[in-house]
């Protein structure tokens, strides 16, 4: 039971160039999302997924794409990166969003932007 | 959604019990309280959640006080293990709008 697998766990980009983050869960949780975290500071939450289907902005969505693929997974595209997108990106799961219930975390993708 | 304020570090020594206090003065009827934990290269994971008053697991216990404005998440006798930044978020179990943003944390030491 792997929980969320992201890949890759490390990725360089240059400035103007796309790449798909991609994250799958063998929880069969209903929800998912996509957060990025800077150096020192807490996680802002991208795009999330409720349900298969749907999906919607968080708090950050600007510059970023995403599809739910099915209920396994759930991918983060960059269409064109910008340094001010070199991050941490943690993908999460959880079994109803509106259950309240925990978040389980991924180990991260380190993007970096140059 | 309600606004969480924490300390931005604590220092503490193994075997001590430690206090995280999170004030959310403007917490909604329905929100819930949680508290995450982050190792350094990984993803946050989840501790401990409450409503009210107390609750109790094996890792931790979470204090709310009747007005809760304010949560305290206590570690007991805490390891060099238990160095890690600590969140804590308020947000609505119901309706599924789950807090947005995490906020900085608390980042705890624990000194042998």
């Amino acid at each position: 039971n792997a929980g969320v697998t992201q890949t890759p766990k490390f990725q360089v980009l240059k400035t103007g160039q796309s790449m798909t983050l991609q994250c799958a869960q063998d929880m069969n949780h209903n929800s998912m999302y996509w957060y990025r975290q800077d150096p020192g500071m807490g996680l802002r939450l991208i795009y999330y997924s409720a349900s298969e289907g749907t999906t919607d902005k968080g708090e950050v969505p600007n510059g970023y794409n995403v599809s739910r693929l099915n209920k396994r997974e759930f991918s983060l595209r960059l269409e064109s990166a910008a340094p001010s997108q070199t991050s941490v990106y943690f993908c999460a799961s959880s079994e109803r969003q509106a259950a309240g219930g925990p978040l389980h975390f991924g180990n991260g993708t380190r993007l970096t932007v140059t | 959604l309600a606004k969480t304020t924490q300390p931005i570090s604590m220092d503490s020594y193994e075997g001590q019990e430690v206090n995280i206090t999170c004030s959310h003065n403007n917490i909604a009827t329905n929100d819930y309280i949680t508290w995450y934990q982050q190792f350094p290269s990984q993803g946050p994971r989840f501790i401990i959640q409450g409503y009210k008053t107390k609750v109790t697991n094996e890792v931790a216990s979470l204090f709310i006080p009747a007005d809760r404005k304010s949560s305290t998440l206590s570690l007991p006798r805490v390891s060099l293990s238990d160095t890690a930044v600590y969140y804590c978020l308020v947000g609505d179990r119901n309706t599924g709008r789950r807090a947005l943003t995490f906020g900085s944390g608390t980042r705890l030491q624990v000194q042998p």
